[in-house]
C-alpha cells in the first residue's frame, strides 16, 4: 500500500484565496483525521470521519474551514478565505478502527500551507 | 479532560549517548499509550505502544513502560544514532473519551556525531 497520500505537499497563496487540501487514506481504513501542526499550538485535531461521515468537527477553528469525504478513498479540507494565521502543516491520517490499543494512526507526509 | 505532558526540547546529545524523554498523562479511564516519531519533512509514524499497565513497548532500540502508579510512559534508548534526530510525540487513547488520540507537544531531539 502506498500509505496515506496528501496533495499538494506545498502551497503558497495570498490572503483571501481559497485553498483546497486533498487526502487519500489507506484502503480499508474506516477512520480519517485532519490535523494541523504549528509551532505555537502543536498538533491539533480539526475533524475526523468514520465511514465517510463527519463525527467530530469541534476542532475546526471557524466557518472558513470545511471538510468533506465524498467517498471512502478521498477527503478534502478547504479554507475560504485563507488568512496568514492559517499557515501551518496540515496532516491527514487514517486508521482501521478505534478500539483502544488498535487506534494506530497512519499519517500522510503533510501539506505545508503558507498564506502571505 | 485528557492531557499529555512531555519534556520540552530541544534535547541535544552526542552519538551513543543515553536518551530519556519524559512523558506523563492525565486520563479519566484506562488509556492506551503511544510514542510517535516525526522525521524532518515527514508525517508522524508509530514508534511503539502499550495498552495496559506494566506493558513495555519496544521498537528500533527504543523502550517505554506503562507506569500506572506514576501515570508515566517515559521513552528511552540506550545508544542513540544521528538518524534518531527527530521530533518525538507521546500520545494517549482513552476509551472513556471515545478513543480520541491526544498528543503531547512533542520533543525535538538532535543527535550530533
Amino acid at each position: 500500500d502506498a500509505g496515506v497520500i496528501q496533495s499538494p505537499r506545498h502551497e503558497v497563496t495570498e490572503m483571501g484565496q481559497e485553498v483546497t487540501l486533498r487526502c487519500k487514506p489507506i484502503s480499508g481504513h474506516d477512520y480519517l483525521f485532519w490535523y494541523r501542526q504549528t509551532m505555537m499550538r502543536g498538533l491539533e485535531l480539526l475533524i475526523y470521519f468514520n465511514n465517510n461521515v463527519p463525527i467530530d468537527d469541534s476542532g475546526m477553528p471557524e466557518d472558513r474551514f470545511s471538510a468533506k469525504m465524498p467517498n471512502a478513498s478521498f477527503s478534502t479540507l478547504k479554507i475560504q478565505p485563507s488568512e496568514p494565521r492559517d499557515s501551518a502543516v496540515y496532516f491527514c491520517a487514517s486508521c482501521r478502527d478505534r478500539v483502544s490499543g488498535a487506534n494506530v494512526l497512519t499519517f500522510g507526509a503533510g501539506s505545508r500551507l503558507t498564506v502571505l | 479532560g485528557d492531557s499529555v505532558t512531555q519534556m520540552e526540547g530541544p534535547v541535544t546529545l552526542s552519538e551513543e549517548a543515553f536518551l530519556t524523554i519524559n512523558c506523563t498523562y492525565t486520563a479519566t479511564g484506562y488509556p492506551s499509550l503511544f510514542w510517535y516519531v516525526q522525521y524532518p519533512g515527514e508525517g508522524l509514524q508509530l514508534l511503539l505502544k502499550a495498552t495496559k499497565a506494566d506493558d513495555k513497548g519496544s521498537n528500533k532500540g527504543f523502550e517505554a513502560t506503562y507506569r500506572k502508579e506514576t501515570t508515566s510512559f517515559h521513552l528511552e534508548k540506550g545508544s542513540v544514532q544521528v538518524s534518531d534526530s527527530a521530533v518525538y510525540f507521546c500520545a494517549l487513547s482513552d476509551q472513556a473519551a471515545g478513543n480520541k488520540l491526544t498528543f503531547g507537544g512533542g520533543t525535538r531531539v538532535l543527535v550530533k556525531p
